[in-house]
């Protein structure tokens, strides 16, 4: 069953515009922690942003915020005031338990001047 | 950055020969993993180790084995390599097994086989 769902193939946003990335997660398990990942051209995975699913409030990191519904079982990305450095590929993951980052398909984000 | 470094970069073989990547860390991590990533699908789990000679499978490890003999090293190995491993493979590592600390990866390998 897949447990995270990007329902997003790309999105296009203006340049310093704010732009949403969808992510929607199921799991039973009370604790779990879900991250943001962003994939450049060059290929490196880098770690953007972190919420854990009993902090009250909404995580942010820079220009990051994640927009975490509980029971909605969402946690969607919010990038404000974007840059063309940030056209790349989002990833959303979680992690339950004592091990594994289970990933979504990716959403591409393609920035325009 | 963390301090992971996979060898090779890129890599081109024939299938059915043996292939091992590396992953090598200097952040004295116990937890390593090796993911490979596809269009479409992600990053997928293939084999994650959790101490030296610990060792666990993912959900993609058929045809892949896995060993970890020193802390810093976490080698993957395709016993006989079929072109549906061609792939890019990343390395990641973990300070902690808790669902609240993030993997860091490496920087990929990418392996075509012909």
């Amino acid at each position: 069953a897949q447990k995270i769902t990007q329902t997003q193939p790309g999105m296009f946003v203006q340049e310093k515009e704010a732009v949403t990335l969808d992510c929607t997660y199921d799991t039973s398990d009370p604790s779990y922690g879900l991250f943001w990942y962003k994939q450049p051209s060059s290929g490196e995975m880098i770690f953007l942003i972190y919420q854990g699913s009993y902090d009250q409030q909404n995580a942010t990191e820079g220009r990051y915020s994640l927009n975490f519904q509980k029971a909605r079982k969402s946690a969607n990305l919010v990038i404000s005031a974007s840059q063309l450095g940030d056209s790349a590929m989002y990833f959303c993951a979680m992690r339950e338990g004592v091990d594994k980052l289970v990933f979504g398909a990716g959403t591409i984000l393609r920035v325009k001047s | 950055d963390a301090g992971i470094t996979q060898s090779p970069r890129h890599k081109v073989t024939e299938t059915g020969t043996p292939v091992t990547l590396r992953c090598h860390q200097t952040e004295n991590h116990r937890y390593m993993y090796w993911y490979r990533q596809d269009p479409g699908h992600g990053l997928r789990l293939i084999h994650y180790s959790y101490g030296v000679k610990d060792t666990d499978k993912g959900e993609v490890s058929d045809g892949y084995s896995v060993s970890r003999s020193k802390t810093e090293d976490f080698l993957l190995t395709l016993e006989s390599a079929t072109s549906s491993q061609t792939s890019v493979y990343f390395c990641a590592i973990s300070a902690s097994p808790d669902e609240n600390s993030p993997l860091h990866f490496g920087n990929g390998t990418r392996l075509t086989v012909t």
